[in-house]
């Protein structure tokens, strides 16, 4: 059980493009769930908290307005990386939060690479 | 600042050998402590946790950790390695008032047939 499940896996496109990143957690309802990028060789850095049907909440020095998350029901939120540029490439991943005992439980992530 | 360390960058064991991968935490309050492994190009399993009470965790694909209160420790361990563990582990911290986690800088774990 605790499945989440992140599509698409890998995406390539050129500058200046909008990204969808779909983020569902297959068997269970999320309360809360997780934006991270993930640099080359680097831990996770939250970038920002959605809880369904409120507004998220980013983490300082993230663009709420070049990142924008929607977390439309409890199974399924997503990213939108806007207008991308070269240096928004980078692996994203989600995760889902059952409660606060609970583990988080992560996406496969994205691979975003602008051109 | 509320800060979880990997001491190790690597950690290298031959298979079959015990291995160790050392967290430390600097958090105020009694936090939830969690132990993940990411596989390449891959998002983060989870191995086990530490609520509360007993202080060896079992987790998991054999992994254990030992929760040490006064050191404000939280070591993964396994007796027996194999050469399918070979990954990144990531130690992480949640403070008992945030859902947030606070992650360590991970450490590669490379076992040696």
């Amino acid at each position: 059980g605790a499945v989440v499940s992140q599509h698409p896996s890998r995406v390539i496109c050129k500058s200046g493009t909008s990204v969808k990143i779909e983020c569902r957690s297959l068997d269970f309802q999320a309360t809360t769930m997780f934006w991270y990028r993930q640099f080359p060789k680097q831990s996770l850095m939250l970038m920002a908290t959605s809880n369904e049907g409120s507004k998220a909440t980013y983490e300082q020095g993230v663009e709420k307005d070049k990142f924008l998350i929607n977390h439309a029901s409890l199974t399924l939120s997503t990213l939108t990386v806007t207008s991308a540029h070269p240096e928004d490439s980078s692996f994203y991943i989600c995760s889902a939060g059952q409660g606060q005992n609970q583990p988080q439980h992560f996406g496969d992530g994205t691979r975003l690479s602008i051109l | 600042a509320q800060s979880v360390a990997q001491p190790e960058d690597q950690v290298n064991v031959a298979e079959g050998n015990p291995l160790t991968v050392k967290c430390t935490y600097s958090v105020s309050g009694n936090p939830y402590l969690f132990w993940y492994v990411q596989y390449p190009n891959r998002g983060l399993q989870f191995l086990l946790k530490y609520i509360t009470g007993d202080n060896l965790v079992k987790g998991s694909y054999g992994f254990e950790a030992e929760f040490n209160k006064s050191q404000t420790s939280f070591h993964l361990k396994k007796p027996s390695a194999l050469v399918s563990d070979s990954a990144l582990y990531f130690c992480a911290v949640r403070p008992y008032n945030t859902d947030k986690l606070i992650f360590g800088t991970g450490t590669r774990l490379q076992v040696f047939p």
